[in-house]
């Protein structure tokens, strides 16, 4: 079965210090993409990032960048220079390419980050 | 830009209601989601619709349905709202393509009393 795990309930951060959330998923899939969302407290899922499976460089998209361990099967989230407009939940979420469930998306159980000022 | 609209930001509804969520999109994108999120479980998909009048259920359909006359409109309804239904419900689309994101509604925080 495809899981995704996300072992960090809460964490903190100090303003315009980096962080790492840490994103484990296990799949047999041989191709699949890897994707990271931002939930602000408004609710709106607002999409981060994505990696595929068969990206040999790891994702940038600003101040996030996607640490990929294809052997480790681990997606970490890295954030620079932490905003205090970064204090949200993030979830991390897989959907294999080949799959026959719409193009679901199968998340983590999210991770709530405080960046302190 | 596409936009994923959900009828209601906050509901309370009684057990026992018939409750209709509604969600609309106005980019003409083939599949959309219904996805529950509760604390410490994060999304779950109740059911997924990827085209006119065509359905399947999700990971957790019980106690819910859904319609799709329209390609722009995803309806989440709940037959007998039950406390246990008490959720965020999130509404999302996608275009199709395994590396395109979905695209998600504001969701609606709906509380059965």
């Amino acid at each position: 079965a495809q899981k995704i795990t996300q072992t960090q309930p809460g964490m903190f951060v100090q303003e315009k210090e980096a962080v790492t959330l840490d994103c484990t998923y296990d799949t047999s899939d041989q191709s699949y993409g890897l994707f990271w969302y931002k939930q602000p407290s408004s609710g709106e899922m607002i999409f981060l990032i994505y990696q595929g499976s068969y990206d040999e460089q790891n994702a940038t998209e600003g101040r996030y960048s996607l640490n990929f361990q294809k052997a480790r099967k681990s997606a970490n989230l890295v954030i620079s220079a932490s905003q205090l407009g970064d204090s949200a939940m993030y979830f991390c979420a897989m959907r294999p390419v080949w799959d026959n469930q719409g193009g679901k998306l199968i998340f983590g159980q999210g991770t709530e980050l405080s960046v302190k000022p | 830009d596409v936009k994923v609209t959900q009828s209601s930001r906050y509901l309370v509804k009684r057990t026992g209601e018939k409750v209709f969520l509604e969600c609309v999109q106005d980019m003409d994108h083939e599949n959309m989601f219904w996805y529950r999120q509760d604390p410490g479980l994060g999304l779950r998909l109740i059911y997924f619709s990827y085209d006119v009048k065509m359905k399947e259920k999700g990971d957790i359909p019980e106690g819910y349905s859904v319609s799709r006359e329209k390609k722009e409109r995803f309806s989440l309804i709940l037959e007998s709202a039950s406390t246990n239904q008490t959720s965020m419900y999130l509404c999302a689309t996608w275009s199709g393509g395994p590396y395109n994101e979905q695209f998600f509604g504001p969701g609606t925080r709906l509380t059965v009393l």
